[in-house]
């Protein structure tokens, strides 16, 4: 148990659906990350939040749509995505610029 | 650019010591990290070295870093059936972005 949730830990969509990611940290950091985890390549960063403010935001789509509504909490908002969009997407988090904590992951399957 | 490379694979027997390799190209990398990952888990982060250290032991790890030829180094003695997972190398550059760069990661198989 790192003290970083994601639910739900596996999903399967359609191209045209709406879908959300969650995940909820219980560390008192201050810092939340997106990442993405394809098959045979490395981790990528989507999205930094800092004190709920995002600081970064690495050429995502569109159809990904991150939400930080608090320190604690992220979304990942889904909608109308690619079957090259399925992986497994981690939740991190850490205080300020420190070593990151993972969660578990949603394992997303885009039909 | 910033780069992390690693071996693919590696295979030991249990109780042989496994040694997972690292290089990465960003000179100005201020610390690194060793993370694992189970299948069908998250990341688990197992240790790190500041970028002014040379070697760091805890337990049944040592993490050994050449920052002259940018060569990270991860030991794991005694290896058990439980070590086998993959593992990543990552590297950060804690003044200017909260960017942590990833290795493809060693998958490392623990045979009896």
């Amino acid at each position: 148990e790192t003290g970083v949730t994601q639910t739900p830990r596996h999903l399967v969509m359609g191209m045209t659906n709406k879908k959300s990611l969650k995940c909820e940290q219980h560390l008192g950091h201050n810092a939340m990350y997106w990442y993405k985890q394809s098959a045979k390549k490395p981790l990528e960063l989507m999205f930094v939040y800092s004190l709920e403010e995002r600081v970064e935001n690495n050429s995502v789509p569109s159809r990904f749509s991150p939400e930080c509504p608090n320190s604690s909490h992220l979304f990942l908002h889904l909608h109308t995505l690619q079957p090259e969009d399925s992986a497994l997407y981690l939740c991190a988090s850490s205080q300020d610029r420190g070593e990151a904590f993972f969660g578990q992951g949603t394992r997303l399957t885009v039909v | 650019g910033e780069d992390v490379e690693q071996s693919l694979f590696l295979s030991v027997r249990e109780g042989d010591s496994s040694v997972i390799n690292c290089t990465y190209t960003d000179s100005s990398s201020t610390y690194l990290y060793w993370y694992k990952q189970e299948p069908g888990a998250g990341l688990q982060l197992l240790t790190y070295i500041f970028s002014n250290m040379d070697m760091k032991q805890d337990q049944r790890l040592t993490v050994l870093l050449n920052k002259k030829d940018k060569h990270l180094s991860l030991r794991i003695a005694d290896t058990q059936t439980g070590d086998s997972a993959i593992y990543f190398c990552a590297e950060s550059t804690r003044g200017s972005s909260y960017k942590l760069i990833f290795g493809s990661g060693t998958r490392l198989l623990v045979r009896p």
